[in-house]
Parts: structure tokens; sequence; C-alpha cells
């Protein structure tokens, strides 16, 4: 069964640098999202991504996070600057029919902020 | 903004025992769907629901979605302990990408 790979699957970093967070979502699909979960709370989304661009992000999402697809396979999250509230398991999804469709999460990639 | 509110947050049963989980938003959905989350794991899709009122089976789960499509709840007859584990819902509201989770309810389950 096709599946949502993400690399690292743990992460530790220093306050002030930065990460990226790597992503291979299924390869027909073409709807790309991150959410991330602090610990025991619930998933919260981060961003969209279609057609080679956003196509909505929330307010968490701010000038410190940015995401890329480099090329065909990867779907990158690049956040600058950690600060501890960083701290998260991030999870990344693809979807072949966007919002009205079921997400594929891959298995997440956790992030612990010094 | 949008907020999906759902409750219990916790939920203890015996095994043998029904569980129910309810999921309110605070606006009209176009489709809500539903989530399970094993300890240490991801979310993975359960079911999609659209229409009114809507209800779909799988095996010992039921699945309603509300008339007004603001609420929906999951409902799972004799829990057995491979039922363990924290139910979302998720709701999307018409026109957008973004998939909002409710807070989610743990489930456990005492052999």
């Amino acid at each position: 069964e096709p599946e949502v790979t993400q690399t690292p699957s743990h992460q530790v970093t220093q306050m002030g640098q930065e990460v990226i967070l790597r992503c291979v979502p299924i390869s027909n699909h073409l709807y790309f999202y991150w959410y991330r979960q602090i610990l025991g709370q619930k998933v919260e989304f981060l961003v969209s991504f279609y057609n080679n661009e956003i196509s909505e992000k929330s307010e968490i999402f701010d000038d410190q996070f940015s995401v890329e697809r480099p090329d065909g396979s990867n779907f990158t999250l690049k956040i600058r600057s950690t600060k501890l509230e960083d701290s998260a398991m991030y999870f990344c999804a693809s979807s072949a029919a966007g919002g009205a469709g079921e997400l594929f999460f891959g298995e997440g990639s956790r992030l612990t902020v010094l | 903004g949008q907020q999906v509110m759902q409750i219990p947050q916790y939920q203890h049963v015996q095994e043998g025992e029904d569980f129910t989980t309810y999921c309110n938003s605070s606006t009209t959905l176009s489709n809500i769907q539903w989530y399970k989350q094993r300890p240490g794991g991801h979310p993975v899709f359960l079911i999609q629901l659209v229409k009114s009122g809507e209800v779909k089976k799988q095996k010992r789960l039921t699945f309603q979605f509300g008339e007004a499509k603001k609420n929906s709840s999951l409902h799972i007859t004799a829990t057995q302990t491979t039922d363990v584990g924290t139910y979302f819902c998720a709701g999307l509201e018409g026109g957008s990408e973004k998939l909002v989770f409710g807070k989610g309810t743990k489930l456990t389950v005492n052999p």
C-alpha cells in the first residue's frame, strides 16, 4: 500500500537554529499538507500546497515557516530560527482530492527544540 | 475562525461496552472526516461524511452527520481492546483546504 514517508523521525535542535523536515507524498497525489501536534494535543493545520504554490495557511504559519517542492517527489517544511514552542510532532499528509478526500498522513517528524 | 469541539476528552470503558464521541462545528461544514490515532502513531482516516443526515457503518462503528451539517458522532458497539486510541473528527468548510481537527477523544478499554 502506498504511504507518505517522512524524515527525520526525530530531530533535536538548539533554539535559533534552522530545521528542514522532509516528506515524500504518495506519488499520484496532488495536494500536500503540513500539520503539527504538540504532545497530547490536537492536530493543527499549518499549510496546504497545490500546483506548486501555497493554497491556504493558518495563523501559525508565519514568516518563520516556508514550504517547498524542490523536485517531483519531495515536499519540505523549513523552520527558520526555531523557538522552544516549535517543539511538536510535524505530520506531512497528501491527498488525491484535496480537502474533499482522505488525507494520508506520514508517521511524523518529532522536533525537539532545546 | 472555524472551531471544532469534541467531547468527551477521555473515555474509559470495559471491553464490551459501547462508546460514543460527539463533534460540533461553529460553522456549517461541506464534509466531516474521522481519524483514529493509536498511541505513538499518526492519524489514520476512518471515514468521510458529506450529506446532511448521512449515516455510515463500518462493522461495529457507526458515523452520523447532523441535518445542519454542523455536528457529527461516532459510536462504537461492543468495544474491543483493539479500539484503543484517540478518535478525531475533522471538519472542512466549503471552498477551503483547511481541515480543522477537534481535540479528540482518547478511548481506553479495560480487558
